[in-house]
């Protein structure tokens, strides 16, 4: 298995574009989780699905952030618009089940609003 | 001006010895526990997991103690190697919140060979 797989791997964008991240989770994976890593914050937690469901959203900074799994093994986070304090490495992760098993962490996309 | 941000605890410890990486968590009601680590650039890594119903559990060369009295968690590295350099989360899952991973701020472990 491939892992779960991040894309871009590196992002450089203007303030005010619309970026979106995109994770493919690994297969028969039925949870997925984006969180957001800064030297200021450490790893937070930003919105994370049970079944393509959104279960809490309530880590997602503010209105300019979205995500959605059109499908079981696929999910975007888009920024719109980005701003220079969104700068940071955001990591999807999923899992088999709902809980109370381990996640697997993709490589990140590192995200530079200029 | 200055910037603020995180001071992760460091652990500095002489190649060959062991480690014990500590974590104090929050909730009361969390009954799964992992142990993370991630290297520079890369994605956190799972090291080793415990449920609440168990206070021990054994990896290869890893050991996890979980103390539910005083909501505290350890990791304990056997024979530390220069390899194990990295930041070290531990994340709780809180049964009741449908299942919600929530991370620590780390320690970052430094290996002296």
């Amino acid at each position: 298995d491939a892992g779960v797989i991040q894309s871009p791997r590196h992002e450089v964008t203007e303030m005010g574009q619309e970026v979106t991240l995109r994770c493919k989770l690994i297969s028969g994976h039925n949870s997925l989780f984006w969180y957001r890593q800064t030297m200021m914050r450490g790893l937070e937690l930003l919105i994370y699905f049970n079944n393509n469901v959104p279960i809490d959203d309530s880590g997602m900074p503010e209105d300019r952030f979205s995500a959605k799994m059109p499908n079981a093994s696929f999910s975007t986070l888009k920024i719109q618009p980005s701003e220079p304090r969104d700068s940071a490495v955001y990591f999807c992760a999923s899992r088999f089940g709902t809980t109370n098993e381990k996640l697997f962490f993709g490589s990140g996309t590192q995200l530079s609003v200029l | 001006g200055e910037s603020v941000g995180l001071h992760l605890p460091t652990l500095s410890v002489q190649e060959g010895d062991n480690s014990i990486i500590n974590c104090a968590y929050s909730n009361s009601a969390s009954d799964y526990f992992i142990w993370y680590k991630q290297e520079s650039g890369k994605g956190p890594q799972f090291i080793i997991d415990i449920r609440s119903n168990m206070d021990k559990r054994q990896g290869q060369r890893v050991t996890v103690l979980l103390n539910k009295t005083v909501k505290h968690l350890s990791l304990q590295i056997a024979a530390t190697q220069p390899g194990d350099s990295a930041v070290y989360f531990c994340a709780e899952n809180s049964g009741n919140q449908g299942g919600k991973l929530i991370f620590g701020q780390g320690t970052e472990l430094s290996v002296k060979p």
